[in-house]
């Protein structure tokens, strides 16, 4: 069964340096979606992107946040200058039209120290 | 005034009884409702799909939506130990760009 792949499944960075998080969507899917989780907390929606340009965006996804479809099978969030509150579950995931269901890869936790 | 509400749980129950997993929203503009179950640190799998009010079944799961009264509701028959997760609710406006979560109700089947 075709499936959201993320890698990886866990980076631990010092405060300041720049991660890339890697998202291979399921091949035919055209929406792309990252949200995070915060330990305890809620899924939150950070970003949506179709055809090569960010659908909406919330206020987490603040100039520090950028993301790219780089080539025509990954979806990559890059932060820019990590904080501590950074740390948590990063989650991408993938519909095939824009009112179908998305598919939640296993998601990258993400250790800011 | 938050958008999704949903009852954190824990909720524990003995295998083979029925669960009812609710949610309730503030936004009558939500058109698309959603069910995710979550294993520990692992990513959100999709249960079950539906479209504005009504019913929708899928083996032992039923999910209902009745949007007179912000209401979504995730029904599942003969719980197993297996279904022991904590179950998300997500919905969607009708430009569907992004999901609103609730804050998820912990499941525990006890065997």
């Amino acid at each position: 069964e075709p499936e959201v792949t993320q890698t990886p499944s866990h980076q631990v960075t010092q405060m300041g340096q720049e991660v890339i998080l890697r998202c291979v969507p399921i091949s035919n899917h055209l929406y792309f979606y990252w949200y995070r989780q915060i330990l305890g907390q809620k899924v939150e929606f950070l970003v949506s992107f179709y055809n090569n340009e960010i659908s909406e965006k919330s206020e987490i996804f603040d100039d520090q946040f950028s993301v790219e479809r780089p080539d025509g099978s990954n979806f990559t969030l890059k932060i820019r200058s990590t904080k501590l509150e950074d740390s948590a579950m990063y989650f991408c995931a993938s519909s095939v039209d824009r009112q179908a269901e998305a598919f939640f890869g296993q998601g990258t936790r993400l250790t800011v120290v | 005034q938050k958008e999704v509400e949903q009852d954190p749980g824990p909720l524990s129950v003995p295998e083979g009884a029925i669960v009812s997993l609710n949610c309730t929203y503030s936004n009558s503009a939500f058109q698309y409702f959603m069910w995710y179950r979550q294993y520990s640190r692992k990513g959100p799998e999709l249960l079950m799909y539906t479209y504005s009010s009504g019913n929708k079944e899928d083996g032992r799961f039923t999910a209902q939506v009745d949007k007179s009264s912000k209401y979504i509701s995730l029904f599942i028959r003969d719980s197993q130990p297996s279904d022991s997760a904590t179950y998300l609710c997500a919905m969607s406006l009708r430009n569907f760009n992004k999901f609103y979560f609730g804050s998820g109700t912990k499941l525990n089947v006890k065997p």
